[in-house]
């Protein structure tokens, strides 16, 4: 069955704009979760959905949102961008949650802010 | 708060060489344990999993033993080959509700 898809895969943005990344679930995954993965500070977690309810939010500014729709698709969005939000974005699915279920990651989604 | 530590290399190694790539963690209660790896250019999969103390998880050659008395979870491979050049990731789940948390990643290059 298909993967966890991440649209786009690259993008360049400059400072102060916003952007807005894409995931598609494994069919039949009801929970999607976000990271961002840089050199400095590793995979950190951004924030989970489940049924189209945000169930968990990590350590990072109101900047960073998301959203989950009835067929599980999820995208996230970044105002304002900022230098240090260069990151890959690492979008991850799981039949149960992240709380009792394994995640299966999509290959990313690479922002570069100048 | 939860938090996992392993070595962050890189690591070099010849084929056919020994690897061990240590974890410990910090968490409350009894976590899942994970080791995934991530290959250039690609996402994370995961590579083998352990849920309670004493057991081994395995696959594609790798192993790692949850031991809760030394909180750790190390990564051990007998014979690598040049395809198991990858990063790779330790990570825990606290089974109380809280998202995963995972290690730095140590960068492993074999070398043929």
């Amino acid at each position: 069955k298909a993967g966890v898809t991440q649209t786009p895969r690259y993008l360049i943005k400059t400072r102060g704009q916003q952007v807005t990344l894409s995931c598609s679930p494994i069919s039949g995954h009801r929970s999607v979760s976000w990271y961002q993965q840089t050199p400095g500070q590793g995979l950190q977690f951004l924030f989970e959905y489940f049924s189209e309810t945000q169930r968990n939010k990590g350590n990072f500014p109101g900047r960073f949102s998301g959203r989950q729709f009835s067929n599980s698709r999820s995208e996230m969005n970044v105002s304002t961008l900022e230098l240090g939000d260069s990151a890959l974005y690492l979008c991850a699915s799981s039949l149960r949650g992240v709380v009792a279920g394994e995640l299966f990651f999509g290959e990313g989604s690479r922002l570069t802010v100048l | 708060g939860n938090s996992v530590t392993q070595m962050e290399g890189p690591v070099t190694l010849s084929e056919e060489a020994f690897l061990t790539i240590n974890c410990t963690y910090t968490a409350t209660g009894y976590p899942s344990l994970f080791w995934y790896v991530q290959y250039p250019g690609e996402g994370l999969q995961l590579l083998l999993k352990a849920t309670k103390a004493d057991d081994k998880g395995s696959n594609k050659g790798f192993e790692a033993t949850y031991r809760k008395e030394t909180t750790s979870f190390h990564l051990e491979k007998g014979s690598v080959q040049v395809s198991d050049s990858a990063v790779y990731f330790c990570a825990l789940r606290d089974n109380y509700g809280q998202n995963f948390v995972f290690g730095p990643g140590t960068r492993l290059s074999v070398l043929p």
